[in-house]
């Protein structure tokens, strides 16, 4: 068993729709929650940061952390065609712990329909 | 912020020679950068561990002598690849680590003929 599972996918839905994704994990000791959007052939680009449990909102994006589920979820609201991509949830132990070392998860490809 | 560059982005080399790659923070000090490999429709896979002024940690597996990580200012650490051949062709992503997540650089994809 993976230490992060997440469904590869693909995931399509038409624009304007609401994209929930999540990600569960084993490892109860992961403090920090992150979300990342992959473009194919560019590095993953940083979307959502948290730290253990709880909410949190940055513009069409919200992340959740459900740290006694282990189970992390992030959603974009009104989706649009450019939000098409790969989306790589991570997490880690925190900097002093292992260094900041990030366990993903394997990424969800997300096809938002015109 | 928290901007992270490689260069070069596309590399093509021939069988046996060494490649070089750059992984510069741009905004930022980073005294801890990674590496990692990524295959097609694969999630990504760490390498090894670059902090500035010391040796790299490589993971399991991983050929230190083959992949030469150099950290030698706090923004930019390179990664050589010795003595390329064509399974080593691969997409080549760096991270600079800041606070408590890490950055991610564009890629450098090399291809080895």
């Amino acid at each position: 068993q993976k230490e992060v599972e997440q469904d590869p996918g693909p995931l399509s839905v038409p624009e304007g729709a609401i994209v929930s994704l999540n990600c569960t994990y084993s490892n109860s000791a992961f403090q920090y929650f992150m979300w990342y959007r992959q473009y194919s052939r560019k590095g993953p680009e940083l979307l959502m940061y948290t730290y253990s449990s709880g909410n949190k909102e940055d513009g069409r994006f919200t992340a959740q952390v459900d740290k006694s589920s282990k189970y992390i979820s992030l959603f974009i609201r009104d989706s649009q065609p450019s939000d098409s991509a790969t989306y790589l949830c991570a997490m880690s132990l925190g900097v002093k712990a292992a260094g900041n070392k990030l366990t993903f998860g394997g990424g969800t490809r997300v096809l938002v329909k015109p | 912020g928290a901007v992270v560059s490689q260069h070069p982005s596309r590399v093509i080399c021939k069988s046996g020679t060494s490649v070089k790659i750059e992984c510069r923070s741009l905004d930022f000090q980073a005294t801890t950068m990674f590496w990692y490999r990524q295959f097609p429709k694969q999630s990504l896979m760490l390498m090894a561990t670059s902090n500035e002024g010391s040796k790299a940690t490589y993971e399991q597996g991983v050929e230190k002598d083959k992949f030469l990580i150099n950290h030698a200012s706090l923004t930019l650490s390179t990664l050589t690849v010795t003595s390329a051949h064509p399974e080593d062709s691969s997409f080549y992503i760096c991270s600079a680590r800041a606070h408590d997540t890490q950055y991610f650089g564009p890629g450098t994809r090399l291809t080895v003929l």
